[in-house]
């Protein structure tokens, strides 16, 4: 089956720092990869994807996220953080071979510090 | 467009007390989720359809039913609700092939 592990429950970075948060996946096959953001009271918002071809993809809001298939990851990152990016954000990998189900990881809540 | 409308945005519920969830989507997605959301657990499948008429149990379908009758509306049912069951629960639609799913924003339930 499926998994996906977020190691970082909460992170803190100031304002104008890099951020990068990690994403770990276990599937037999090539997996479809997502990065969710959700703000406080908020749905989920897909901020990037994906699914083949170049593994640095770029998403909304200024984050990218590489796919490295010989570590299974798909971290994210951001080069210069504003205080809008306060909030959880999740990974999720889906497969077609589970029925098309998409698995989530646990969430990492970003705190901005101004 | 509307997207994904979830009703109702709260909830309190005494213990075994019974209540659907609403979940309508307006895009012809073929496919329609409900997660449940937990403190350091991410979002767990609930059930899941892939089209009217056909559902399937997803992580954590004990205590919960749903049906598809329509391609637009996915409802989710508490049978007899339970503490354990106090959460926010979001419901998703796409559309076939693994693509990017898009959400409601989420009913929180208590149950006391």
């Amino acid at each position: 089956a499926q998994s996906v592990t977020q190691p970082d429950i909460h992170i803190t970075v100031s304002e104008g720092a890099s951020l990068e948060l990690r994403c770990n996946y276990s599937y037999g096959a090539t997996p479809y990869l997502f990065w969710y953001v959700q703000s406080p009271g908020q749905g989920l918002q897909l901020l990037l994807k994906y699914f083949s071809g170049d593994t640095l993809v770029q998403g909304i809001k200024g984050f990218e996220a590489e796919f490295k298939r010989s570590q299974s990851s798909f971290n994210l990152r951001k080069p210069s953080v504003h205080w809008s990016d306060a909030a959880e954000y999740f990974c999720a990998v889906g497969a077609t071979a589970a029925g098309n189900k998409l698995t989530f990881g646990g969430g990492t809540r970003v705190l901005v510090k101004p | 467009n509307a997207g994904v409308t979830q009703t109702p945005k709260f909830q309190v519920l005494k213990t075994g007390q019974s209540m659907t969830l609403q979940c309508a989507q307006d895009m012809n997605h073929e496919y329609m989720s409900w997660y449940r959301q937990d403190p350091g657990m991410g979002l767990r499948l609930i059930h899941y359809s892939v089209g009217a008429g056909i559902t399937d149990q997803g992580e954590v379908p004990n205590g919960y039913n749903v049906s598809r009758s329509t391609t637009e509306d996915f409802p989710l049912r508490l049978l007899s609700a339970a503490p354990s069951q106090t959460s926010v629960y979001f419901c998703a639609s796409r559309i076939r092939g693994n693509t990017e799913a898009f959400f409601g924003q989420g009913t929180r339930l208590t149950v006391v």
